[in-house]
């Protein structure tokens, strides 16, 4: 069964930085690219970013592009993302998600921005 | 940035009906056209990808079509469970986008 973790989240000040990290199990995890997904509250989905099989493959939405950096540990099933610059628009629900097709999710995880 | 646009935004109908959702890219995406099943307070669901192909466990009264940049998804026989929102996403090209969402209500 494919389980796909999400942890790190928080509230967080304007202008502050969080790191994301998305558990995986129960998936040859190497095998597929792996997406970033945010839902603002009362919103729909939004696509944050992806990241390949090796990693050396990254794309990013506009809007978070030069603030969020996508990575992942291969030895240790483990998709991230690192937050920076954060502003009150960036708060949302980030969710992990397999493949550029978003196969399985995670439960996401809350990031809150606020002073 | 291709736009997506469904329709209906909301949707009313009865356990038994048979639904169409429609999704219209702003410009052609070939068949690289998910949709996605959210319920309140969860993590969205995948029901099908490239258009028309169901993932694996989600059952047959969810049905996909299209391609270029008119797309439907069809659920026959509405369940009490059906009733939620359903997203389109196109992965055909960077930044991948979704639909503003269609939520379906009980009437």
């Amino acid at each position: 069964e494919v389980q796909l973790v999400e942890s790190g989240g928080g509230l967080v000040q304007p202008g502050g930085s969080l790191r994301l990290s998305c558990a995986a199990s129960g998936f040859t995890f190497t095998r597929y690219w792996m997406s970033w997904v945010r839902q603002a509250p009362g919103k729909g989905l939004e696509w944050v970013a992806n990241i390949k099989e090796d990693g050396s493959e990254k794309y990013y939405v506009d809007s978070v592009k030069g603030r969020f950096t996508i990575s992942r540990d291969n030895a240790k099933n483990s998709l991230f993302l690192q937050i920076s610059s954060l502003r009150d628009e960036d708060t949302a629900v980030y969710y992990c998600a397999t493949a550029k097709t978003c196969r399985d999710w995670g439960q996401g995880t809350l990031v809150t921005v606020s002073s | 940035d291709i736009q997506m646009t469904q329709s209906p935004s909301s949707l009313s109908a009865s356990v038994g009906d048979r639904v169409t959702i429609t999704c219209r890219a702003s410009q052609g995406i070939n068949n690289y056209l998910a949709w996605f099943q959210q319920k309140p307070g969860k993590a969205p669901k995948s029901l099908i990808y490239a258009a028309s192909s169901l993932q694996s466990g989600v059952p047959s009264k969810f049905s996909g079509s299209g391609s270029g940049t008119d797309f439907t998804l069809t659920i026959s026989s509405l369940q009490p469970e059906d009733f939620a929102t359903y997203y389109c996403q196109q992965y055909n090209s960077y930044p991948y986008t979704f639909g503003q969402g269609t939520k379906l209500e009980i009437k």
